[in-house]
Protein backbone atom coordinates (compact mmCIF):
# COMPACT_ATOMS: atom_id res chain seq x y z
CA UNK A 1 0.00 0.00 0.00
CA UNK A 2 1.17 3.48 -0.31
CA UNK A 3 3.45 4.52 2.44
CA UNK A 4 6.67 6.83 3.59
CA UNK A 5 9.48 4.76 4.95
CA UNK A 6 12.85 5.45 6.18
CA UNK A 7 16.20 4.33 5.01
CA UNK A 8 18.47 4.39 8.15
CA UNK A 9 16.98 3.39 11.55
CA UNK A 10 20.00 4.82 13.32
CA UNK A 11 22.52 7.79 12.29
CA UNK A 12 24.88 8.03 14.72
CA UNK A 13 27.18 11.25 14.15
CA UNK A 14 29.90 13.25 15.79
CA UNK A 15 29.17 17.01 17.56
CA UNK A 16 29.50 19.56 14.62
CA UNK A 17 29.10 17.69 11.54
CA UNK A 18 26.30 17.91 9.55
CA UNK A 19 23.59 15.32 9.36
CA UNK A 20 21.48 13.63 6.51
CA UNK A 21 18.20 11.80 7.60
CA UNK A 22 16.87 10.42 4.08
CA UNK A 23 13.04 9.47 3.55
CA UNK A 24 11.17 7.20 0.66
CA UNK A 25 7.29 7.95 -0.35
CA UNK A 26 5.29 5.93 -2.75
CA UNK A 27 2.36 7.72 -3.45
CA UNK A 28 3.19 9.68 -6.19
CA UNK A 29 0.17 12.23 -5.40
CA UNK A 30 1.83 13.15 -2.18
CA UNK A 31 1.80 17.19 -1.89
CA UNK A 32 3.02 18.29 1.44
CA UNK A 33 5.21 16.35 3.83
CA UNK A 34 6.61 17.70 7.45
CA UNK A 35 9.64 16.72 9.22
CA UNK A 36 9.16 16.01 12.92
CA UNK A 37 11.40 15.48 15.88
CA UNK A 38 10.81 13.74 18.78
CA UNK A 39 12.87 13.34 21.94
CA UNK A 40 12.02 10.47 24.58
CA UNK A 41 8.97 10.80 26.60
CA UNK A 42 7.49 13.84 24.29
CA UNK A 43 5.10 14.54 21.49
CA UNK A 44 6.53 15.21 18.30
CA UNK A 45 7.81 18.80 16.81
CA UNK A 46 7.41 20.40 14.17
CA UNK A 47 10.62 20.76 12.45
CA UNK A 48 10.12 22.22 9.04
CA UNK A 49 7.80 21.53 5.98
CA UNK A 50 7.91 21.29 1.97
CA UNK A 51 4.88 21.41 -0.60
CA UNK A 52 5.25 19.51 -3.46
CA UNK A 53 5.67 22.51 -6.20
CA UNK A 54 9.17 23.16 -4.51
CA UNK A 55 12.29 21.11 -4.38
CA UNK A 56 14.16 23.09 -1.24
CA UNK A 57 13.09 24.85 2.03
CA UNK A 58 15.73 26.38 4.77
CA UNK A 59 15.54 26.88 8.18
CA UNK A 60 17.51 27.88 11.26
CA UNK A 61 20.48 25.24 10.14
CA UNK A 62 17.75 22.61 8.48
CA UNK A 63 17.10 22.40 5.19
CA UNK A 64 14.28 19.77 3.33
CA UNK A 65 15.29 18.91 -0.13
CA UNK A 66 12.25 17.23 -2.14
CA UNK A 67 13.03 14.77 -5.37
CA UNK A 68 9.67 14.22 -6.53
CA UNK A 69 11.39 12.70 -9.80
CA UNK A 70 12.76 9.39 -7.46
CA UNK A 71 9.75 10.11 -4.55
CA UNK A 72 12.81 11.00 -2.13
CA UNK A 73 13.01 13.35 0.84
CA UNK A 74 15.77 14.57 3.19
CA UNK A 75 16.44 16.82 6.52
CA UNK A 76 19.90 17.90 6.78
CA UNK A 77 21.31 19.27 9.90
CA UNK A 78 24.17 21.48 10.25
CA UNK A 79 26.57 21.75 12.61
CA UNK A 80 25.16 19.11 14.85
CA UNK A 81 24.38 19.76 18.17
CA UNK A 82 23.51 17.20 21.34
CA UNK A 83 20.06 19.12 21.45
CA UNK A 84 19.59 17.16 18.17
CA UNK A 85 19.45 14.06 19.74
CA UNK A 86 15.75 12.33 19.08
CA UNK A 87 14.31 10.34 16.44
CA UNK A 88 12.98 11.54 13.48
CA UNK A 89 10.18 11.35 11.35
CA UNK A 90 9.15 12.30 8.07
CA UNK A 91 4.91 12.56 7.18
CA UNK A 92 2.57 13.21 4.28
CA UNK A 93 -0.28 14.79 3.55
CA UNK A 94 -1.72 13.89 0.12
CA UNK A 95 -5.54 14.70 -0.82
CA UNK A 96 -6.37 11.50 -2.40
CA UNK A 97 -5.54 10.07 0.95
CA UNK A 98 -8.57 12.00 2.59
CA UNK A 99 -5.61 14.33 4.28
CA UNK A 100 -4.21 12.39 6.71
CA UNK A 101 -0.90 12.87 8.33
CA UNK A 102 0.64 9.69 7.75
CA UNK A 103 4.06 8.80 9.63
CA UNK A 104 7.28 6.56 8.34
CA UNK A 105 9.01 4.74 10.48
CA UNK A 106 11.61 7.16 12.32
CA UNK A 107 15.53 7.53 12.25
CA UNK A 108 17.49 7.85 15.54
CA UNK A 109 19.98 10.39 15.37
CA UNK A 110 22.76 9.98 18.17
CA UNK A 111 24.83 13.18 18.28
CA UNK A 112 28.72 11.78 20.14
CA UNK A 113 30.32 14.70 21.93
CA UNK B 1 4.63 24.41 24.22
CA UNK B 2 2.74 23.26 21.68
CA UNK B 3 -0.35 24.41 23.05
CA UNK B 4 -2.35 21.43 22.17
CA UNK B 5 -3.42 19.66 25.52
CA UNK B 6 -3.72 16.11 26.35
CA UNK B 7 -5.39 14.66 29.93
CA UNK B 8 -4.74 12.52 31.64
CA UNK B 9 -0.57 12.31 31.28
CA UNK B 10 -1.11 9.30 32.10
CA UNK B 11 -2.90 6.28 32.92
CA UNK B 12 -3.18 3.27 34.20
CA UNK B 13 -6.35 0.66 33.96
CA UNK B 14 -7.10 -3.28 33.82
CA UNK B 15 -7.88 -5.30 31.00
CA UNK B 16 -11.72 -5.23 29.64
CA UNK B 17 -11.87 -1.53 31.07
CA UNK B 18 -12.75 1.25 29.14
CA UNK B 19 -10.93 4.91 29.44
CA UNK B 20 -11.66 8.48 27.76
CA UNK B 21 -8.50 10.05 26.82
CA UNK B 22 -9.00 14.33 26.16
CA UNK B 23 -7.97 16.44 23.81
CA UNK B 24 -7.77 20.27 23.36
CA UNK B 25 -6.91 21.72 20.05
CA UNK B 26 -4.71 24.96 20.01
CA UNK B 27 -6.73 27.74 19.63
CA UNK B 28 -8.59 28.69 16.48
CA UNK B 29 -7.28 25.38 15.47
CA UNK B 30 -10.23 22.83 13.37
CA UNK B 31 -8.47 19.73 12.64
CA UNK B 32 -7.74 17.00 15.54
CA UNK B 33 -5.86 13.82 14.65
CA UNK B 34 -5.35 10.82 16.78
CA UNK B 35 -2.49 8.63 17.09
CA UNK B 36 -0.94 5.53 18.65
CA UNK B 37 2.60 4.91 19.57
CA UNK B 38 4.00 1.59 20.52
CA UNK B 39 7.20 1.41 22.49
CA UNK B 40 10.22 2.25 19.93
CA UNK B 41 7.70 2.68 17.19
CA UNK B 42 6.34 4.63 14.28
CA UNK B 43 2.83 6.67 14.92
CA UNK B 44 0.29 4.80 13.65
CA UNK B 45 -2.91 7.16 12.53
CA UNK B 46 -5.92 6.68 13.89
CA UNK B 47 -8.35 9.22 13.36
CA UNK B 48 -8.74 12.80 12.08
CA UNK B 49 -12.10 15.22 12.48
CA UNK B 50 -12.18 18.29 11.17
CA UNK B 51 -14.76 21.09 12.19
CA UNK B 52 -16.70 17.94 13.98
CA UNK B 53 -16.62 15.86 11.24
CA UNK B 54 -14.65 12.78 10.66
CA UNK B 55 -12.27 13.69 8.06
CA UNK B 56 -10.24 10.52 7.36
CA UNK B 57 -9.88 7.02 9.25
CA UNK B 58 -6.87 4.46 9.58
CA UNK B 59 -6.42 1.24 11.05
CA UNK B 60 -9.07 2.05 14.04
CA UNK B 61 -10.09 -0.89 15.97
CA UNK B 62 -13.76 -1.09 16.27
CA UNK B 63 -13.17 -1.04 19.96
CA UNK B 64 -12.28 2.29 19.74
CA UNK B 65 -14.22 5.38 18.68
CA UNK B 66 -13.45 9.39 18.73
CA UNK B 67 -15.51 12.34 18.65
CA UNK B 68 -15.14 16.14 18.54
CA UNK B 69 -17.44 18.44 19.69
CA UNK B 70 -18.79 21.72 19.06
CA UNK B 71 -16.05 23.50 21.00
CA UNK B 72 -13.56 21.59 19.04
CA UNK B 73 -12.15 19.26 21.79
CA UNK B 74 -11.84 15.52 20.98
CA UNK B 75 -12.46 12.52 23.14
CA UNK B 76 -10.78 8.99 22.15
CA UNK B 77 -12.71 6.06 23.36
CA UNK B 78 -10.81 2.99 24.66
CA UNK B 79 -12.83 -0.07 25.02
CA UNK B 80 -12.27 -3.82 26.12
CA UNK B 81 -9.09 -2.63 26.77
CA UNK B 82 -6.08 -5.30 26.01
CA UNK B 83 -2.48 -5.45 26.75
CA UNK B 84 -1.74 -4.98 23.42
CA UNK B 85 -3.31 -1.38 23.89
CA UNK B 86 -0.58 -0.15 26.29
CA UNK B 87 1.07 2.84 24.28
CA UNK B 88 1.20 6.11 23.74
CA UNK B 89 -1.44 8.20 22.36
CA UNK B 90 -0.87 11.43 20.76
CA UNK B 91 -3.36 14.41 19.34
CA UNK B 92 -2.71 16.87 17.10
CA UNK B 93 -4.67 19.86 15.62
CA UNK B 94 -4.11 21.75 12.52
CA UNK B 95 -6.02 24.96 11.45
CA UNK B 96 -6.78 23.95 8.39
CA UNK B 97 -6.54 21.00 6.07
CA UNK B 98 -3.21 19.93 4.37
CA UNK B 99 -1.08 22.62 7.20
CA UNK B 100 1.59 21.41 9.37
CA UNK B 101 -0.08 19.75 12.57
CA UNK B 102 0.93 20.43 16.38
CA UNK B 103 1.32 17.59 18.56
CA UNK B 104 0.31 17.34 22.68
CA UNK B 105 2.46 15.70 25.17
CA UNK B 106 1.11 12.13 25.04
CA UNK B 107 -1.18 9.89 27.02
CA UNK B 108 0.71 7.21 28.41
CA UNK B 109 -1.72 4.08 28.70
CA UNK B 110 -0.70 0.86 30.78
CA UNK B 111 -2.90 -1.81 30.70
CA UNK B 112 -2.41 -4.35 33.51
Amino acid sequence: GESVGLHLPTLSVQEGDNSIINCAYSNSASDYFIWYKQESGKGPQFIIDIRSNMDKRQGQRVTVLLNKTVKHLSLQIAATQPGDSAVYFCAEISNNAGNMLTFGGGTRLMVKP
Amino acid sequence: DSGVTQTPKHLITATGQRVTLRCSPRSGDLSVYWYQQSLDQGLQFLIQYYNGEERAKGNILERFSAQQFPDLHSELNLSSLELGDSALYFCASSPRLNTEAFFGQGTRLTVV
